[in-house]
């Protein structure tokens, strides 16, 4: 069975300033996909970026990107000139690509945001 | 516009009381889930459906269950609840699997007393 392991329960970051959250998973399967959620407090879950296993390439957006290390198992976000609307709860997520189709969550980390 | 409404937003039942909670989704998607999100836990998915087919987890107690009428509908009953049943649920839908985003409710906010 696949996990999703992310290590951090808080984080910090002053404002404008960069950070990383770090995650990994475990599996046994070659394709799959990797997400990371935005859970800002009293709302939905959103997506912020995602990650196909077969593309070496790291997935950017805007001020979000992450480091893929597949043969680590490794997914870790990085958030740029971090902003007061970035403070939420991060989940880190596994997708397999099969039909037997899971979303599997790591614990998450909150980030706060000092102004 | 919301695209995933969960109804209500926050439940309060009694211990072993039958409660329904309800999502709807105006996307048209396929595939929906329903999440059990506890303080500080991970979200644990309990069940979902691709299309009319359901697909339980294997850990997911007999004491959930789950209705999808038609597409745009999904519901999750809890037959008996307790006290250890009191969490946040979501909902969420995805077009198809794989790579597709998931979409999400604000969920509901279930409280036994």
């Amino acid at each position: 069975a696949q996990t999703v392991t992310q290590s951090q329960p808080e984080m910090s970051v002053q404002e404008a300033e960069t950070v990383t959250l770090s995650c990994t998973y475990d599996t046994s399967e070659s394709d799959y996909y990797l997400f990371w959620y935005k859970q800002p407090p009293s709302r939905q879950m959103i997506l912020v970026i995602r990650q196909e296993a077969y593309k070496q390439q790291n997935a950017t957006e805007n001020r979000f990107s992450v480091n893929f290390q597949k043969a680590a198992k490794s997914f870790s976000l990085k958030i740029s000139d971090s902003q007061l609307g970035d403070a939420a709860m991060y989940f880190c997520a596994y997708r397999s690509q099969n039909r037997d189709d899971k979303i599997i969550f790591g614990k998450g980390t909150r980030l706060h945001i000092l102004p | 516009d919301a695209m995933v409404i969960q109804n209500p937003r926050y439940q309060v039942t009694q211990f072993g009381k039958p409660v329904t909670l309800s999502c709807s989704q105006t996307l048209n998607h396929n595939v929906m889930y329903w999440y059990q999100q506890k303080s500080s836990q991970a979200p644990k998915l309990l069940f979902h459906y691709y299309d009319k087919d359901f697909n339980n987890e294997a850990d997911t107690p007999d004491n959930f269950q789950s209705r999808r009428p038609n597409t745009s509908f999904c519901f999750l009953d809890i037959r008996s609840p307790g006290l250890g049943d009191a969490a946040m649920y979501l909902c969420a839908t995805s077009r198809d699997v794989g790579n597709t985003e998931a979409f999400f409710g604000q969920g509901t906010r279930l409280t036994v007393v």
